[in-house]
């Protein structure tokens, strides 16, 4: 059966360090990958997907970047956080289109 | 931008009342619209894809219905329970544009049932 992976579950870092979330998936080949980020008091917004190993797209200007450097790997990043970057970052997959989230990574950037 | 509303943004609910709330969204370029139930700290969990206008749904207490041609889906939770409180989410899949194979999420319902 297919799972997914995201860690860690929560994370608490200073203003100006980096960052790097991982997600894995199992029992799946290919699928689409996508990170979404909850922020306080709004909805979920897509950050970025991938089709493909070291395909990504971004859907909106941040401060975060991502990477698939294996075909069941994402990984999203930032060199120096802000207190902006703070939320719910949730991972997910697809094959079509039934979407399957991990559980999820609460960031505080204090 | 896809623009996908949810209402009321929170619901507060006697055990036992039965409730609704309303997902809206473009009425072009329809391919699916899902409701998630997620509670905090877990994973969102599917509890329905709908695809064809009028589909009526329904698992256990809680029912969807769908009209893709005026663009909204109304969730229904009869005889709510404890339970049942979490934040309830739609989304919708685009067929087509910039947003192909992308959900976009409304900003959810919280629903609090209270014993």
């Amino acid at each position: 059966s297919q799972t997914i992976h995201q860690w860690p579950a929560t994370l608490v870092q200073p203003v100006g360090s980096p960052l790097s979330l991982e997600c894995t998936v199992e029992g799946t080949s290919n699928p689409n990958l996508y990170w979404y980020r909850q922020a306080a008091g709004r909805g979920l917004q897509l950050l970025f997907y991938s089709v493909g190993i070291g395909q990504i797209s971004s859907e909106v200007p941040q401060n975060l970047s991502a990477s698939r450097p294996q075909d069941r790997q994402f990984i999203l990043s930032s060199k120096k956080l802000l207190l902006s970057d703070s939320g719910f970052y949730l991972c997910a997959w697809s094959l079509a289109y039934g979407y399957t989230f991990g559980s999820g990574t609460r960031l505080t950037v204090v | 931008i896809l623009n996908v509303e949810q209402s009321p943004q929170s619901l507060h609910v006697q055990e036992g009342d039965s409730t609704n709330f309303t997902c809206s969204f473009p009425s072009s370029n329809f391919y699916a619209l899902h409701w998630y139930r997620w509670e905090t700290a877990k994973s969102p969990e599917a509890l329905f894809v709908m695809t064809l206008n009028g589909d009526e749904k329904k698992k256990g207490r809680i029912s969807a219905t769908l009209n893709t041609k005026e663009g909204y889906s109304y969730l229904y939770i009869k005889g709510s329970q404890p339970e049942d409180s979490a934040t309830y989410l739609c989304a919708f899949y685009n067929a087509g544009g910039t947003s192909y194979g992308k959900l976009t999420f409304g900003q959810g319902t919280i629903l609090t049932v209270h014993p």
